[in-house]
């Protein structure tokens, strides 16, 4: 069965430092990944997804994340945090055919500091 | 609507009662899907509706909830005999299904929070 890991249950960086949410999944196939962010009191939006081509994805925000096959990964990245970001973000596998559906990881939390 | 319906927003009630929570997803979406959420316990998936197959029930928790999809649009999740474990947001999701840029994406809505006293 399909399953998502996010190792870090908490995360805090500083304004304008660097980021990496890592995101470690298991799948049978090839995977359909997908980042999502939920902000404060808000909805879930979708971030950046991956379903096949260039392993390298950019998302909405300034955020990207890279697929590496070989480590069964999925890490999220931004070069320079904003204190907007401040969020939970969950990394979600499913199949490209919509047979089955999404499974998500337990999210990270982001905290940004001054 | 533009965005996935959610209704009620927030819903307390009493152990033991039964509870309905709405959804009308985004038109022409073939796919809809219910997740709860709990406190550091990230999406749970419930069920799944794709067009006219079979739903897949594989994660309702209980014989206690049920849900169902009318004329492939509005679904109804509903909760009985409601215990206090029962607590979380209940978000809605829908998908356009196998078509489109937007293949296998999910739009949320805000969710309903349910609050078992």
């Amino acid at each position: 069965a399909q399953s998502v890991t996010q190792p870090d249950i908490h995360i805090t960086v500083s304004e304008g430092a660097s980021l990496e949410l890592r995101c470690n999944y298991s799948y049978g196939a090839t995977p359909y990944l997908f980042w999502y962010v939920q902000s404060p009191g808000q909805g879930l939006q979708l971030l950046l997804k991956y379903f096949s081509g260039d392993t390298l994805v950019q998302g909405i925000k300034g955020f990207e994340a890279e697929f590496k096959r070989s480590q069964s990964s999925f890490n999220l990245r931004k070069p320079s945090v904003h204190w907007s970001d401040a969020a939970e973000y969950f990394c979600a596998v499913g199949d490209f055919n919509g047979n089955t559906p999404l499974v998500f990881g337990k999210g990270t939390r982001l905290s940004v500091i001054a | 609507g533009a965005g996935v319906s959610q209704s009620p927003s927030n819903k307390v009630t009493e152990k033991g009662k039964d509870v309905e929570l709405r959804c009308d997803p985004i038109s022409g979406h073939t796919a809809l899907y219910w997740y709860r959420q709990s406190l550091g316990q990230g999406l749970e998936f419930l069920i799944y509706f794709q067009g006219n197959s079979a739903p897949d029930k594989s994660g309702l928790p209980s014989d206690r909830f049920s849900a169902e999809r009318t004329g492939g649009s509005v679904s109804t999740l509903t909760i009985q005999r409601t215990q206090q474990e029962d607590s979380a947001v209940y978000l809605c999701a829908s998908s356009p299904g196998r078509r489109g840029p937007n293949t296998g994406e999910l739009f949320f809505g805000e969710g309903s929070r349910l609050t078992v006293l």
